[in-house]
């Protein structure tokens, strides 16, 4: 069975600080990674994706992928209190079409 | 249209009667997804549909639950005898062929009273 997992939180930093979210997956032969952001109430938006190994690197935000490990992270630099959001971790497992697992998010919370 | 478009945007309906909620996709997208999230939950895949093809049923938690798409278009989600557990909020969202990730609509936030 596929198998996204995230720490659910809250994670709580101070604004200016590094936020690392992190997200492990079961499936090994998984190609396609995504983060989302998730207001309260509002629904996901997709903020970055990531295909092979290495960093990713899109303004403040830097999505990393071990496929060895079988892990992905999100770091969000110079943390905003707009950045306050659920995080959610997809995994695409199959070429082409198919469906995204989710992870069920981590919540970050950045304090003034 | 620019983005995808869900209605209603909020639902109440009584126990035992039946819902329909409709997604209109992004122009030019060409797989459809349906989502499920209970409040406080993560997101569960409900159905795929991707074309032509055979849509992907695999998530649809029972009989009452159904859904039809015309052609690269406007999809909707019909549940029968709703019961309270089937509150939540819908989501529905579109992609590009390939693996570009989602865009969602706002949803349709379902209560069964």
């Amino acid at each position: 069975q596929k198998e996204v997992e995230q720490n659910s939180g809250p994670l709580s930093v101070p604004e200016g600080a590094i936020a690392s979210l992190n997200c492990t997956y079961s499936d090994r032969v998984s190609q396609s990674f995504f983060w989302y952001r998730q207001y309260s109430g509002k629904s996901p938006e997709l903020i970055m994706s990531i295909y092979s190994n290495g960093d990713k690197e899109d303004g403040r935000f830097t999505a990393q992928l071990n496929k060895a490990s079988q892990y992905v992270s999100l770091l969000i630099r110079d943390s905003q209190p707009s950045d306050s959001a659920t995080y959610l971790c997809a995994v695409n497992s199959r070429g082409g079409y198919s469906t995204l697992t989710f992870g069920k998010g981590t919540m970050l919370l950045v304090s003034p | 249209g620019a983005g995808v478009s869900q209605s209603p945007s909020n639902k109440v309906t009584e126990k035992g009667k039946d819902v329909e909620l409709r997604c209109d996709p992004i122009s030019g997208h060409t797989a459809l997804y349906w989502y499920r999230q209970r409040l406080g939950q993560g997101l569960e895949f409900l159905i795929y549909f991707q074309g032509n093809s055979a849509p992907d049923k695999s998530g649809l938690p029972s009989d009452r639950f159904s859904a039809e798409r015309t052609g690269e278009s406007v999809s909707t989600l019909t549940i029968q005898r709703t019961q309270q557990e089937d509150s939540a909020v819908y989501l529905c969202a579109s992609s590009f062929e390939g693996n570009y990730g989602y865009t969602f609509g706002s949803g349709t936030r379902l209560t069964v009273v």
